[in-house]
């Protein structure tokens, strides 16, 4: 399967532990997006990498919440000390960086990570 | 501030029939305006994109229009069937943002 992955897939935890979760997109595709989708809303931007480099953050997002993408590959999204209001879906997407190919505008999403907070 | 709506929550329509679904924005000059879809528990699925010098954009079944005076867009899929059925998300790239802003989604379910 070559489409974005993520892991866990679900992932429950109790209030105040810190939880990872980890992004692999298309291989081809530099840009990487984090979002948090909760229930009847639609998916809420938290950050944008271009290949390694963390171009934009949500002025939303709390310092609890930190991305990396160290090798400009994987993705990773810690979010410390959890809060029951933190329970979400959080997806990944990754789209391809070459200006003017079909595809350009197009993000593919992972099939995302259902957090539980107690 | 700036808004993306949807006016719909959900939408039912016979089988067959042409649904239309409605993105309304507010203060944004959008670069593109996006549509996907969405099937409960997965990640949203691309369908189609209209740039904001373009008025009309086609794929097999769906037809998006778009335009910048009314600051809408409207989103069509022909001849529905029940296999349409799913939360459909329109979003937004407002130019000098690498953001994508989506809006709450139109549930439509397409009845035999």
């Amino acid at each position: 399967d070559t489409g974005v992955s993520q892991n866990p897939r679900h992932k429950i935890t109790k209030r105040g532990q810190n939880v990872t979760f980890r992004c692999d997109p298309i291989s081809e595709h530099n840009r990487l997006y984090w979002y948090r989708q909760t229930l009847g809303q639609g998916p809420e931007f938290l950050t944008y990498f271009q290949n390694e480099a963390q171009l934009e953050k949500s002025r939303l997002l709390s310092d609890r919440f930190s991305a990396e993408r160290p090798k400009g590959s994987f993705s990773t999204l810690e979010i410390q000390r959890t809060e029951q209001g933190d329970s979400a879906m959080y997806l990944c997407a990754s789209r391809e960086g070459l200006a003017g190919g079909p595809n350009y505008n197009e993000q593919f999403f992972g099939p995302g990570t259902r957090l539980t907070v107690l | 501030s700036q808004k993306i709506e949807q006016n719909s929550e959900a939408l039912n329509i016979q089988e067959g029939k042409t649904a239309t679904l409605t993105c309304n924005y507010t203060n944004y000059s959008p670069a593109y305006l996006q549509w996907y879809r969405q099937d409960p528990g997965r990640g949203p699925v691309f369908l189609l994109l209209i740039r904001e010098n373009e008025k009309e954009k086609r794929k097999e079944r769906l037809k998006v229009t778009f335009d910048t005076t009314l600051k809408q867009s409207l989103f069509h899929i022909t001849a529905s069937q029940p296999a349409d059925s799913a939360t459909y998300l329109c979003a937004l790239r407002g130019a000098g943002s690498y953001q994508l802003t989506f809006g709450k989604g139109t549930k439509l379910s397409v009845i035999p």
